[in-house]
C-alpha cells in the first residue's frame, strides 16, 4: 500500500533554512505529481506547493513563493522541500501528499503523517 | 486566487442526523471540487473528488454535489466515526485553495 513518510522537521530560528523530505513507497513514484500542504497549530489546511511527476513544473502558494522550492529524486522515490528565509508564520505541520491520478492534478489520495516545523527565536 | 468559503464553520448534530455542509467558490470552478475529512492529530482523508465522485472505500452515506460555484457535502445518517472537521478544496487552478473547515461536533 501507499506509504509517505516525512522527515526533517524541527525547531529553527527565523531567517534560517530547513529541508523536508518525503520518502514514498507502494506506488510508481515517477508517475505522480506530489504536493505539500501545511496546517498551523489549531488552524485549517493551507496548500503549499506542487511538483510534477518529472520535476519539470512546480507551483507555489503566495505565502511561500520565492522562499520554498520543491525537488524530487525519482530514483530514490523521495520528494524534498527546501525552505529558506523561514518566518514565525511558517510554523505548522507539513504534510506531503500524492496526487490521485496518473500525471494529472485533481486531488490528493494519500497523505503522510506530517512533520512539525516550528520557527522560533 | 480562488477563495473558498465553507458554511457553517461548525455544526452540532446527533448520531443518525442528516448533515449538510456548503462550499462556495469565488469564481466558477466547474466540478473541480474536493472534500476531505480530518480527525484530530491525523492527516486529511480524501472523501469526494470531482464534486460528486466518492473515493473508493468511503461509505455511501457521504455524497457530494454541485457545479460552478456552489457545492454541498451531505452525510445522510451521521455515525460516531464521522465526527471530524471537513474541508473543501478547489482543484481548478493553482494555487489550490481550501475552505476554512467545518467542524462536526456531537450534540
Amino acid at each position: 500500500q501507499v506509504q509517505l513518510v516525512e522527515s526533517g522537521g524541527g525547531v529553527v530560528q527565523p531567517g534560517r533554512s530547513l529541508r523536508l523530505s518525503c520518502a514514498a513507497s507502494g506506488f510508481t513514484f515517477s508517475n505522480f505529481g506530489m504536493q505539500w500542504v501545511r496546517q498551523a497549530p489549531g488552524k485549517g489546511l493551507e496548500w503549499v506547493a506542487v511538483i510534477s511527476h518529472d520535476g519539470k513544473v512546480q507551483y507555489h502558494g503566495d505565502s511561500v513563493k520565492g522562499r520554498f522550492t520543491l525537488s524530487r529524486d525519482n530514483s530514490k522515490n523521495t520528494l524534498y522541500m527546501q525552505m529558506n528565509s523561514l518566518r514565525v508564520e511558517d510554523t505548522a505541520v507539513y504534510y506531503c501528499a500524492k496526487e490521485k491520478d496518473f500525471r494529472a492534478s485533481h486531488c490528493l489520495d494519500s497523505w503522510g503523517q506530517g512533520t512539525l516545523v516550528a520557527v522560533s527565536s | 486566487d480562488i477563495q473558498m468559503t465553507q458554511s457553517p464553520s461548525s455544526v452540532s448534530a446527533s448520531v443518525g442526523d442528516r448533515v449538510t455542509i456548503t462550499c462556495r467558490a469565488s469564481q466558477g470552478i466547474s466540478n473541480w471540487l474536493v472534500w476531505y475529512q480530518q480527525k484530530p492529530g491525523k492527516a486529511p482523508k480524501l472523501l469526494v473528488h470531482a464534486a460528486s465522485s466518492l473515493q473508493s472505500g468511503v461509505p455511501s452515506r457521504f455524497s457530494g454535489s454541485g457545479s460552478g460555484t456552489d457545492f454541498t457535502l451531505t452525510i445522510s445518517s451521521l455515525q460516531p466515526e464521522d465526527f471530524a472537521t471537513y474541508y473543501c478544496q478547489q482543484a481548478h487552478s493553482f494555487p489550490w485553495t481550501f475552505g476554512q473547515g467545518t467542524k462536526v461536533e456531537i450534540k
